[in-house]
């Protein structure tokens, strides 16, 4: 099982409120990746980065910012949340070499009330 | 940009019965990979197909990768009730992003 973890699990919150997902890895993965997901819909890369200091905006356009500071910390954070935010948010990491193959956390289910 | 085309959307079985899903990329991919996403859970890694031509086997599901690297098929053969799920693939760049498929979303009734 992979070491990546995301917190909260769920979150219900207001409009207007500012809001971080947690994403860490102990995996010291370079790469990590933000998703949003619909239920029952596809995975849509919202940010991605390589490495420290490194972030991009993915194929699906988001209000949300990501910061990379550290290794294994790949926070999400949306400034000011409002219902059409109501998703659920999955990070997922991969080492960079040798295989592409992508650990995803539990995800994030995120509510806008 | 890059488009990942998966079908079916759905798909009920019953039990036993061989299940497959298709994957289409409209441009050459570096690598594909499969996962599988079971209700209420994240998505976790089936495989990785590299090669042109590839196929590779686990258990009673057989992955193959098309000649152009452009297209793939997952399938599942006498299906069982815990193979319930979404299965998705992701058409892979040599840098290391996936773009995902819709996903088929798989039913099995005992």
């Amino acid at each position: 099982e992979a070491d990546i973890y995301q917190t909260p699990r769920y979150l219900v919150i207001g409009t207007g409120k500012k809001i971080t997902l947690e994403c860490s890895q102990t995996m010291g993965h370079d790469k990590m990746y933000w998703y949003q997901q619909d239920p029952g819909m596809e995975l849509h890369l919202i940010h991605y980065s390589y490495g420290v200091n490194s972030t991009e905006k993915g194929d699906l356009s988001s209000e949300s910012t990501v910061s990379r500071i550290r290794t294994e910390h790949f926070p999400l954070t949306l400034e000011s949340a409002r219902p059409s935010h109501t998703s659920q948010y999955l990070c997922a990491s991969n080492p960079g070499y040798s295989s592409y193959e992508q650990y995803f956390g539990p995800g994030t289910r995120l509510t806008v009330t | 940009g890059q488009q990942v085309m998966q079908i079916p959307q759905y798909q009920h079985v019953q039990e036993g019965e061989d299940f497959t899903t298709y994957c289409n990329s409209s441009t050459t991919l570096s690598n594909i990979q499969w996962y599988k996403q079971r209700p209420g859970g994240h998505p976790v890694f089936l495989i990785q197909l590299v090669k042109s031509g590839e196929v590779k086997k686990q258990k009673r599901l057989t992955f193959q990768f098309g000649e152009a690297k452009k297209n793939s098929s997952l399938h599942i053969t006498a299906t069982q009730t815990t193979d319930v799920g979404t299965y998705f693939c992701g058409g892979g760049t040599s840098y290391g992003k996936l773009t995902f498929g819709q996903g088929t979303i798989l039913t099995v009734h005992p």
